[in-house]
């Protein structure tokens, strides 16, 4: 396993209440990515970090932020939820090689 | 990043090699194959990636063809857990950017007992 772990591994919100997302790794690399799945779309990118405080956005960031004040933690927010959002949530980091490992999955519902 | 087809479902006896062919026709000089299967309700697992050599790790072998348009992942002695959705993609590597991974489709591997 490339060391990488999220949490909640899977919660239930209402719509309209903020919920945070967590990707912690312990390998110190510098790009985080989160990415959501949905059936038919596959994996897109949602946001992702290249270092400390330094992040950008991906194909469906509307509706998301995101913070990196540490290296080891990407916090993916959806700050008020919707429906839409009812997703599963991966985070993913980036080695040297360029080569993505990805966490085991968030499945988030909004009801 | 170039386009790639694959097979929407292949079986594979366990025990058995399973070969997971890869179409990138339309691939540049520059561009990496990688591969990626997901175990259903998992993340997306890497499994290798290869330029223009065949490559082998513990999980499994690469083969590209000289002309690097189309490449076969072998997995040498199929199991039950191998059973997953298996990701081809191409992408380019060392430009020092961000770019997101792009899944398609993918091949779903089924391996019977």
């Amino acid at each position: 396993d490339a060391g990488i772990t999220q949490s909640p591994r899977h919660k239930v919100t209402e719509t309209g209440t903020p919920v945070t997302l967590r990707c912690h790794q312990t390998e110190n690399h510098r790009y985080m990515y989160w990415y959501r799945q949905d059936p038919g779309h596959g994996l897109r990118l949602i946001h992702y970090s290249y270092g400390v405080k330094d992040t950008d956005k991906g194909e469906v960031s509307d509706g998301y932020s995101v913070s990196r004040s540490k290296t080891e933690d990407f916090l993916l927010t959806l700050e008020s939820a919707t429906s839409s959002q009812t997703s599963v949530y991966f985070c993913a980091i980036r080695d040297f090689q360029e080569t993505q490992y990805f966490g085991p999955g968030t499945r988030l519902l909004v009801l | 990043d170039a386009k790639t087809t694959q097979p929407t479902s292949m079986d594979c006896a366990e025990g058995r090699a399973a070969n997971l062919p890869c179409n990138h026709s339309t691939i540049s000089g520059n561009e990496y194959v990688y591969w990626y299967r997901q175990i259903h309700s998992q993340g997306p697992q890497y499994i290798i990636h290869g330029l223009k050599n065949n490559e082998t790790n513990e999980m499994a072998s690469l083969i590209i063809t000289e002309d690097r348009k189309s490449s076969t992942l072998i997995l040498p002695h199929a199991t039950l857990r191998d059973t997953a959705v298996y990701y081809c993609i191409v992408r380019v590597a060392g430009t020092g950017s961000a770019r997101q991974l792009t899944f398609g489709s993918g091949t779903q591997l089924t391996v019977l007992p």
